[in-house]
């Protein structure tokens, strides 16, 4: 069946440094892709999304690129925050329309 | 508007005993999923239901039942909890039926099974 699989965490950086969580795939055909975040405390919400190859969603300062030929739906963000601080899943939606999560990465951002 | 609310927050349970996990949206979506989070497995669904008056089986749907009486309310039943029933409960929604294709989450219930 469709899968993801994400980066291992935990991710700890240094305030405004460069973040990239990796993201790839298994699925057939041609699922829409996700990245929801989960704050302390609180459920998951939306970050963004992309519907189709070569879409970037973009939200916050995070960005992710639809890759068909590496499966792949990165997460980066340019320069991070303290309040970035949460746990970040890339799902995608699978053909039966339900969502298909990975196992979780949590970030920690250092002052 | 509160989107989507689930009660209790938190519930230590004997195994054994049954518990009704409650879930109300008031956003009108058709669809509403339950899913349990457990460390280093990320979210599992559990049961779903794309509109009122149906369900279906998730992932991992052993041990639990669901109902959808009406569009608001999607109560998750544990007829007898095991300790592997701890976990963290999350209801979601989403308006599936106009195309869209995201999921709002409630805040969750914690879940703890002796």
């Amino acid at each position: 069946g469709d899968s993801v699989t994400q980066m291992e965490g935990p991710v700890t950086l240094s305030e405004e440094a460069f973040l990239t969580i990796n993201c790839t795939y298994t699925a057939t055909g041609y699922p829409s892709l996700f990245w929801y975040v989960q704050y302390p405390g609180e459920g998951l919400q939306l970050l963004l999304k992309a519907t189709k190859a070569d879409d970037k969603g973009s939200n916050k300062g995070f960005e992710a690129t639809y890759r068909k030929e590496t499966t792949s739906f990165h997460l980066e963000k340019g320069s991070v925050q303290v309040s970035d601080s949460a746990v970040y899943f890339c799902a995608l939606r699978d053909g039966a329309q339900k969502l298909v999560f990975g196992q979780g990465t949590r970030l920690t951002i250092n002052p | 508007t509160a989107g989507i609310t689930q009660a209790p927050t938190s519930q230590i349970l004997a195994a054994g005993r049954s518990m009704t996990l409650r879930c109300t949206q008031d956003m009108r979506h058709n669809a509403m999923y339950w899913y349990r989070q457990d460390l280093g497995l990320g979210l599992r669904l559990i049961h779903y239901s794309n509109t009122a008056g149906t369900t279906g089986k998730g992932e991992v749907p052993d041990g639990y039942s669901v109902s959808r009486a009406n569009t608001d309310d999607f109560p998750l039943t544990l007829a007898s909890a095991v300790p592997s029933q701890t976990s963290v409960y999350f209801c979601a929604s989403s308006d599936s039926a106009s195309g869209a294709d995201t999921q709002y989450f409630g805040p969750g219930t914690r879940l703890t099974v002796l």
